[in-house]
């Protein structure tokens, strides 16, 4: 069964760097989104993107943050500076299409900011 | 002001018993999916819900849509510890650029053997 993939699955780095989350969508699928999980809170939508453009963000996608589709097959999510309260689960996600279509997740990669 | 209210928060309950998590909203939704979610792993889609009034059967579990597609419930019928884990509802807001899920508050479950 097609799977939405992330890597890597859990990365630590240290306040300050830069860090790049690797998604593998859904190959026929057209609509990519990040989402992210504070420990214990609920799941945040953070950037879809569609035609190789973003399509909508909320109010935590500030310019510390960028999303890529490089090759047609991977998208990324960069994060420029990390901050500590960046720590959290990243989800990747991705849809055949909008309206009614649902979103398959991947695994998540844990970042860990330290 | 949450989106979607999700309750109960918790639940604990013993192999067999029956329940309901409920999910409501005061905006309506085009489509509202649940997903369940293990610790340290995404959601996983469940069901997808589109049509006000709307029930979906899924084995022990059934999933309805009020029929103002405001709100819905998932009811687990004989609840298995294999059930355990965190119930998530999600909906997609009406309009031609709305593509973002927004999640609900999430309801753990846990079922004792």
């Amino acid at each position: 069964e097609p799977e939405v993939t992330q890597t890597p699955s859990h990365q630590v780095t240290q306040m300050g760097q830069e860090v790049i989350l690797r998604c593998v969508p859904i190959s026929n699928h057209l609509y990519f989104y990040w989402y992210r999980q504070i420990l214990g809170q609920k799941v945040e939508f953070l950037v879809s993107f569609y035609n190789n453009e973003i399509s909508e963000k909320s109010e935590i996608f500030d310019d510390q943050f960028s999303v890529e589709r490089p090759d047609g097959s991977n998208f990324t999510l960069k994060i420029r500076s990390t901050k500590l309260e960046d720590s959290a689960m990243y989800f990747c996600a991705s849809s055949e299409d909008r309206g009614a279509s649902e979103a398959f997740f991947g695994q998540g990669t844990r970042l860990t900011v330290v | 002001t949450q989106l979607l209210e999700q309750s109960p928060q918790f639940l604990s309950i013993q192999e067999g018993e029956n329940l309901t998590v409920y999910c409501n909203s005061s905006s309506v939704f085009s489509s509202l999916q649940w997903y369940r979610q293990e610790p340290g792993e995404g959601p996983v889609l469940l069901v997808t819900v589109v049509t006000g009034g709307e029930v979906k059967k899924l084995k022990r579990l059934t999933f309805q849509f009020g029929d103002a597609r405001k709100d819905s419930s998932l009811h687990i019928t004989a609840a298995q510890p294999g059930d355990t884990g965190l119930y998530l509802c999600a909906g997609r807001l009406p309009g031609g650029g709305y593509q973002k899920v927004t999640f609900g508050t999430g309801t753990k479950l846990q079922v004792i053997p």
